[in-house]
């Protein structure tokens, strides 16, 4: 299968704070997408991007194809972003990074 | 908004006794696949489908089958379950294609004794 690899693994900040969640993957792709999951719960998409920047409210997704690379960043967090993120690539099927658990403390 | 159901959604299950997953999609979409989730492995995917009577193994197929009888249904099948199998497993369906998007079902909790 491809290689997907996310960092951090896991991320803790303040209420207020911005958060930059990163994702490499080993070849080209046709599309990327994350998502994400609350403990215990399902799994929703939040960015599908398939290269340049896109925003939404407070997340900003960029992917970069040449340079095997999307980042999600989480501007002025809150705690009900608390959750793992997930990266999956788009190569007609989509292979998943192990995520980033990001917790956000008052 | 998609609409993917999955049942049950817990399992106990015996070593050497079968398993089926079962997931229904009101979506009308082509594609539909099987996950399963781990500690430290992300989501892995085990079948897939794109259609009604299609099925193809994906990354760990081993020791699972599938089958889509209908647009709307998609069975994971664990003829002689082993604990290894222990996991949480998710159905997603999604329009198929480069732009692809899934939708993801609630997940299912088995647990092989």
């Amino acid at each position: 299968g491809q290689q997907v690899q996310q960092s951090p693994t896991s991320l803790v900040l303040q209420e207020g704070e911005n958060a930059e969640l990163q994702c490499n993957f080993s070849t080209s792709l046709n599309s990327m997408q994350w998502f994400y999951q609350r403990p215990g719960g399902s799994l929703v998409s939040v960015f599908y991007n398939p290269s340049g920047t896109k925003q939404s409210g407070r997340l900003t997704s960029t992917t970069v194809i040449k340079e095997r690379r999307s980042s999600l960043h989480i501007s002025s967090s809150q705690i009900t972003d608390s959750g793992t993120y997930l990266c999956a690539p788009n190569y007609n099927v989509l292979y998943f990074g192990s995520g980033t658990k990001l917790t956000v403390e008052p | 908004e998609a609409a993917v159901t999955q049942s049950p959604r817990n399992k106990v299950a015996v070593t050497g006794g079968k398993v089926t997953l079962s997931c229904n999609q009101t979506n009308n979409h082509n594609n539909m696949y099987w996950y399963r989730q781990d500690t430290g492995h992300g989501l892995r995917l085990i079948h897939y489908s794109y259609g009604a009577g299609s099925t193809e193994k994906g990354d760990i197929p081993d020791g699972y089958k599938a089958s889509r009888p209908s647009q709307e249904n998609f069975s994971l099948i664990l003829e002689l379950a082993t604990p290894s199998q222990t996991s949480v497993y998710f159905c997603a369906s999604g329009p198929g294609g480069a732009q692809d998007t899934q939708y993801f079902g609630p997940g299912t909790r088995l647990l092989v004794l």
